[in-house]
C-alpha cells in the first residue's frame, strides 16, 4: 500500500517558468514532510521540509505549500534553471501514534515514485 | 560529498554469484540504512541499523543479507539473485534512528548500480 502518491511522473519545463508538484497522503499520523532531490548518478538529497504547523515555507526558489485539511503538500520551484533538472521525491514520517495510523512505523520515511524534471534552457 | 560512500558503484552479477556492497559513514551517526531504488517505484526500505543492532527488516528476502559490524560500516550480503532484484541500492545514515526531530535527517551515498544477469 503507498501511503505517499506523488505526481506528476515527469515535468518538462521552460526556463524561468514554474514547477510544481504535489504529494497526498492518507495517514494523519504524518507530521513531516521532506522533499528530497536526485541528480543522475548520485543519492537523494534533502532539499526542503515542512511541519504540518505551517502552511507555507520558502527557501530561496524553493517553497513547499502544505494543506493539512486536503492532506496535500506541493514543491514550486521559482524561475526554474536548467541546473534544477532532477528526480524530487516528496517524503512523509510519522512521529506520534494516531488512532487512524494505518501501519507506519514511527521515524521512518515514506516516499513517493518521484518525479524527473526537466528544465529547458 | 554527503560523507556517505559506497562501493562498488556498478556491480555486474550472475545469479549463482555472491557479492557484497559496502557502506561507510564518516558523519559520526548512529542509525544506517539499505533503500532499493527500482526505476518509477518509491524508495524502498530494507533493512535499518541502530547503534550496530538491527532494528527494522522489511520482509526482505533472505537472499540480501546485512551486516553491521560496527557504527561506521554496512555490508549487504548477496546471493542467489533473482533479475527482478536489479535496481540501484543506496545506503543512508541519520544522527538516530526514530526520532521525531527534523534535525535527524538522512544522508544518502552514491549508491550501488547492480545489474543481475
Amino acid at each position: 500500500q503507498q501511503q505517499v502518491k506523488q505526481s506528476p511522473q515527469s515535468l518538462i519545463v521552460q526556463k524561468g517558468g514554474i514547477s510544481i508538484i504535489n504529494c497526498a497522503y492518507e495517514n494523519t499520523a504524518f507530521d513531516y514532510f521532506p522533499w528530497y532531490q536526485q541528480f543522475p548518478g548520485k543519492g537523494p538529497a534533502l532539499l526542503i521540509a515542512i511541519r504540518p504547523d505551517v502552511s507555507e515555507k520558502k527557501e530561496g526558489r524553493f517553497t513547499i505549500s502544505f494543506n493539512k485539511s486536503a492532506k496535500q503538500f506541493s514543491l514550486h520551484i521559482m524561475d526554474s534553471q536548467p541546473g534544477d533538472s532532477a528526480t524530487y521525491f516528496c517524503a512523509a514520517s510519522p512521529n506520534h501514534r494516531d488512532e487512524f495510523d494505518r501501519g507506519s512505523t514511527l521515524g521512518r520515511l515514506y516516499f513517493g515514485r518521484g518525479t524527473q524534471l526537466t528544465v529547458w534552457p | 560529498e554527503t560523507g556517505v560512500t559506497q562501493t562498488p558503484r556498478h556491480l555486474v552479477m550472475g545469479m549463482t554469484n555472491k557479492k557484497s556492497l559496502k557502506c561507510e559513514q564518516h558523519l559520526g551517526h548512529n542509525a544506517m540504512y539499505w533503500y532499493k531504488q527500482s526505476a518509477k517505484k518509491p524508495l524502498e526500505l530494507m533493512f535499518v541499523y541502530s547503534l550496530e543492532e538491527r532494528v527494522e527488516n522489511n520482509s526482505v528476502p533472505s537472499r540480501f543479507s546485512p551486516e553491521c559490524p560496527n557504527s561506521s560500516h554496512l555490508f549487504l550480503h548477496l546471493h542467489t539473485l533473482q533479475p527482478e532484484d536489479s535496481a540501484l541500492y543506496l545506503c543512508a545514515s541519520s544522527q538516530d534512528y526514530a526520532r521525531g526531530d527534523p534535525k535527524n535527517i538522512q544522508y544518502f551515498g552514491a549508491g550501488t548500480r547492480l545489474s543481475v544477469l
